[in-house]
């Protein structure tokens, strides 16, 4: 049982480069989520979803898109990455609004 | 989801009791107190939640006034390990939709 597990763990991306990172879950979850965190800062929530087929953006929803076409996968896009987007990004997965479950973090750097 | 406030930062002896307070005294009678924590830059790690009743396990206890409008989350004996970010979250159990929001939390400092 691996949990939630995300792919890459690490990254660095030149301006306006696209990358797709992969949240992958083996719990079935229903509910997936996509975070950032900056340094010394909270998470904030970019995209979340409640069910395959659906997603529903958070509080820092732009300059990124998402996809939930199976239900253990959640997939997190940027288009055109910017230094903006330096971060830590984690995933995680709830059983509908049952405790969450969180990947060990992306750590993205855009140059 | 209702908002929650909790302290910036806390000490506390290692082997003592740490006990972190948060209040959030808008909840809604279907809302549950979840508490998470976040060592260094991992994941963050459910510890425990409840509704009205207090609730242990074998991480930590957590204590809900009887109006509900404040909590406690208590490890009974803090280790160095224990050093995190304590977040507080209230969140009703069966809303459909309901975002899963983080604020500042609490950063216990254990020290030897």
């Amino acid at each position: 049982n691996a949990g939630v597990t995300q792919t890459p763990k690490f990254r660095v991306l030149k301006t306006g480069q696209s990358m797709t990172l992969l949240c992958a879950q083996d719990m079935n979850h229903e509910y997936m989520y996509w975070y950032r965190q900056d340094p010394g800062m909270g998470l904030r929530l970019i995209h979340y979803s409640v069910g395959e087929g659906t997603t529903a953006k958070g509080e820092v929803p732009d300059g990124y898109n998402v996809s939930r076409l199976k239900k253990q996968n959640f997939l997190l896009g940027l288009e055109s990455a910017a230094p903006s987007q330096t971060s830590v990004y984690f995933c995680a997965s709830s059983y509908r609004n049952a405790e969450a479950f969180f990947g060990q973090g992306t750590r993205l750097t855009v140059v | 989801d209702a908002k929650t406030t909790q302290p910036t930062s806390m000490d506390c002896a290692e082997g003592r009791a740490a006990n972190l307070p948060c209040n959030h005294s808008t909840i809604s009678g279907n809302e549950y107190v979840y508490w998470y924590r976040q060592i260094h830059s991992q994941g963050p790690q459910y510890i425990i939640h409840g509704l009205k009743n207090n609730e242990t396990n074998e991480m930590a206890s957590l204590i809900i006034t009887e109006d509900r409008k404040s909590s406690t989350l208590i490890l009974p004996h803090a280790t160095l390990r224990d050093t995190a970010v304590y977040y507080c979250i209230v969140r009703a159990y069966y809303n459909a939709g309901n975002m899963l929001t983080f604020g500042g939390g609490t950063r216990l400092m254990v020290k030897p």
